[in-house]
């Protein structure tokens, strides 16, 4: 069975400094990985994703992830932290070898970033 | 470019009844997605909808349904309204292959009492 683990309900960190959201999965075969946000009073919204190629994904506002198929993991960072990136933030998996888009969500982790 | 939109934004029913929210993808998009977010969690896969057929099913029962219609919109029905049913219902919308990103519209409040 699918399943995604975001370890930390909560990431706390300063403006300006390097901030790591962590992720990891676990899949049968091999995984199609999301990176979404979610702002208050508004929808999901797309991040970046990893499909095949360069571990190192880079994606919208500064944000890039790491692709770790060894420890399964796919974290989320930004080298520097605005006070504006403070939101909730789901990773997700979907399997490759079923089609689909049924996707999988973890829990979610609040990042606050403080000024 | 008008974004993946659902309808209504809020909803108050009492249990036992039935509901449908509904849905209208982003422009180009074929493919739309029914997820449950309880308060506090991650989004929950419900259903996949392509070529107005469910392709794919998350653990939701039977009281869970859906349908696409020819220019892509998507309903989602709720039979038998149960106090657990109580979330934010969220559509998104995406175009056929299955390593795209999905769109996702403001979602649906829904509160059973």
């Amino acid at each position: 069975a699918q399943s995604v683990a975001q370890p930390e309900d909560q990431v706390n960190v300063a403006e300006g400094n390097p901030l790591t959201v962590k992720c990891t999965y676990s899949v049968s075969g091999n995984p199609y990985l999301f990176w979404y946000v979610q702002y208050p009073n508004r929808g999901l919204q797309f991040l970046l994703k990893y499909i095949t190629g360069d571990n190192l994904v880079k994606g919208s506002y500064g944000f890039e992830a790491e692709f770790n198929k060894s420890q399964t993991s796919f974290h989320l960072k930004k080298p520097s932290a605005l006070v504006s990136d403070s939101a909730l933030y789901f990773c997700a998996v979907r399997d490759r070898n079923t089609g689909g888009f049924k996707t999988i969500f973890g829990a979610g982790t609040r990042l606050f970033v403080k000024a | 470019d008008a974004g993946v939109t659902q309808s209504p934004t809020h909803l108050i029913k009492t249990r036992g009844q039935q509901v449908t929210l509904r849905c209208s993808p982003k422009s180009g998009h074929d493919t739309v997605s029914w997820y449950q977010q309880a308060l506090g969690q991650g989004p929950q896969f419900i259903f996949q909808y392509y070529e107005e057929e469910e392709r794919q099913r998350g653990n939701f029962p039977d009281r869970f349904s859906g349908h696409q219609f020819p220019n892509y919109s998507s309903e989602l029905n709720v039979n038998a309204l149960l106090l657990g049913d109580s979330a934010l219902y969220l559509c998104a919308s995406s175009f056929r292959v299955s390593y795209n990103e999905q769109f996702f519209g403001p979602g649906t409040r829904l509160t059973v009492l």
